[in-house]
């Protein structure tokens, strides 16, 4: 199994609601990102988590919360959103070999296009 | 000045031909280099990474990297229509943790 599977694919939600994107993968890696992407824009990094714990969160607002509940899933929690947080969500995995390791590389999920109203 | 920067495009090439497709970064601790592929509306998806000096090959991909000119390109022999796609290239910095900075893409077009 060599996917990071998102669900769902596309999310409407209202500013009130709130919703969860989920991600997992079974390919033993144990670094986990959640990225922002919006359109024509390169992806931006929201948060890491490395062996299951945060290690990065880079200033992201409240309303976006993650979450990991073991090494093949990954959460981010969504609650009192704004319409400028509409964009693609990525989620990546990445094989976690060492902290400095050169060819770390990230493999990313197929996305959850979110639209808020 | 932008961590790592990228000619947003398009560039047009003619089918079959050389496309060459260009990567600054400012972080001279700079460690590894990598090049994605992401047609409208999917995800990135990986195709080279590098990490010395020099050319590295993969099919009719070769990836390029002058560390002393902070410096990393992507060359794409005979390029076909399903080459077309924003290329994104993504640098990790020492001492970044796992950290990826993405540039802003270049937008390829092969033409028939």
């Amino acid at each position: 199994d060599t996917e990071v599977t998102q669900t769902p694919k596309h999310l409407v939600m209202g500013m009130t609601n709130k919703k969860s994107l989920k991600c997992e993968q079974h390919m033993g890696h144990r670094a986990m990102y959640w990225y922002k992407q919006k359109a024509k824009k390169p992806p931006e990094l929201m948060f890491v988590y490395s062996y299951e714990k945060l290690s990065i969160n880079e200033s992201v607002p409240s309303r976006f919360s993650p979450e990991c509940p073991n090494s093949s899933l990954l959460n981010l929690h969504l609650h009192a959103l704004q319409p400028e947080d509409s964009a693609l969500y990525l989620c990546a995995s990445s094989p976690k070999k060492g902290q400095q390791a050169r060819d770390e590389k990230l493999f990313f999920g197929s996305g959850t296009q979110l639209s808020v109203l | 000045q932008k961590e790592v920067e990228q000619n947003s495009g398009p560039l047009s090439v003619p089918e079959g031909a050389i496309a060459s497709l260009n990567c600054t970064y400012s972080d001279r601790g700079s460690q590894s280099f990598f090049w994605y592929r992401q047609y409208s509306g999917k995800s990135p998806e990986l195709i080279m990474f590098i990490y010395s000096n020099g050319d590295k090959e993969d099919g009719r991909f070769t990836a390029q990297l002058n560390k002393a000119s902070q410096y990393v390109s992507l060359l794409i022999r005979d390029s076909q229509p399903s080459d077309s796609a924003t290329y994104l290239c993504a640098v990790r910095t020492a001492g970044g943790g796992n950290k990826l900075t993405f540039g802003t893409g270049t937008q390829l077009k092969v033409e028939l």
